[in-house]
């Protein structure tokens, strides 16, 4: 079965450290990854997905199909980037649907 | 911040209630989604529909029913047999593989 595992509850750095949010996947096919983001009062969001190889707001991912994993990563944290991170996995027959991960916290320390 | 509508934003139930979430949206989109969003558990898939007139069970259908009598509206209907049925609800479609979530619905049962 589909899984996603992010084994962080809450990471918590201070503003200029880097930061990085680990997600493990398990899919024996090609699965398309995402990392979706739900700032404070707001709605969850794309923050970024895989094949679309983007840096956004500073944050990349790459796919590493070898460890399974899609770690979210960033240089320098700003306070800005306080939320709840989800990485998510679809696949092929899948509809559509996403996997969800438990999410992790992030919270940046001035 | 339209495109996807929940409604109402709070919810209060007794036990023994039924009660109808109501997710609206006018972006065109074919396929729609429920999540329930609960502390620590990530979301979770409760039902999908990819067209008018047809659904799908998710991961956490028990409980729960819905409808898609139209392409604009996905209502879920929470039944008196859903054993824990507190918990922010999460509507959302998709277009191309990304999926837009509306603001939620938190529901609680007195």
């Amino acid at each position: 079965a589909q899984r996603v595992t992010q084994p962080e509850k809450l990471l918590s750095v201070f503003k200029g450290a880097p930061v990085e949010l680990k997600c493990n996947y398990s899919y024996s096919g090609s699965p398309e990854l995402f990392w979706y983001v739900q700032y404070s009062r707001q709605r969850l969001q794309l923050l970024l997905r895989h094949i679309s190889r983007e840096s956004i707001k500073g944050f990349t991912a790459d796919l590493n199909k070898g460890e399974t994993s899609f770690h979210l990563k960033k240089p320098f944290a700003q306070e800005e980037d306080s939320a709840m991170y989800y990485c998510a996995l679809s696949f092929p027959t899948g509809g559509g649907k996403l996997i969800f991960g438990q999410g992790t916290e992030l919270s940046v320390k001035p | 911040d339209g495109g996807i509508t929940q409604s109402p934003k709070y919810l209060f139930r007794k036990e023994g209630q039924n009660v109808t979430l109501s997710c609206e949206q006018n972006l065109n989109h074919d396929a729609m989604y429920w999540y329930r969003q609960d502390p620590g558990q990530g979301l979770r898939l409760i039902y999908y529909s990819q067209i008018v007139n047809d659904f799908q069970k998710g991961d956490i259908a028990e409980g729960y029913s819905v409808s898609r009598e139209k392409k604009e509206s996905f209502p879920l209907t929470v039944t008196s047999a859903q054993k824990n049925p507190t918990a922010f609800y999460l509507c959302a479609s998709t277009r191309r593989g990304e999926q837009f979530f509306g603001p939620g619905t938190r529901l609680t049962v007195l």
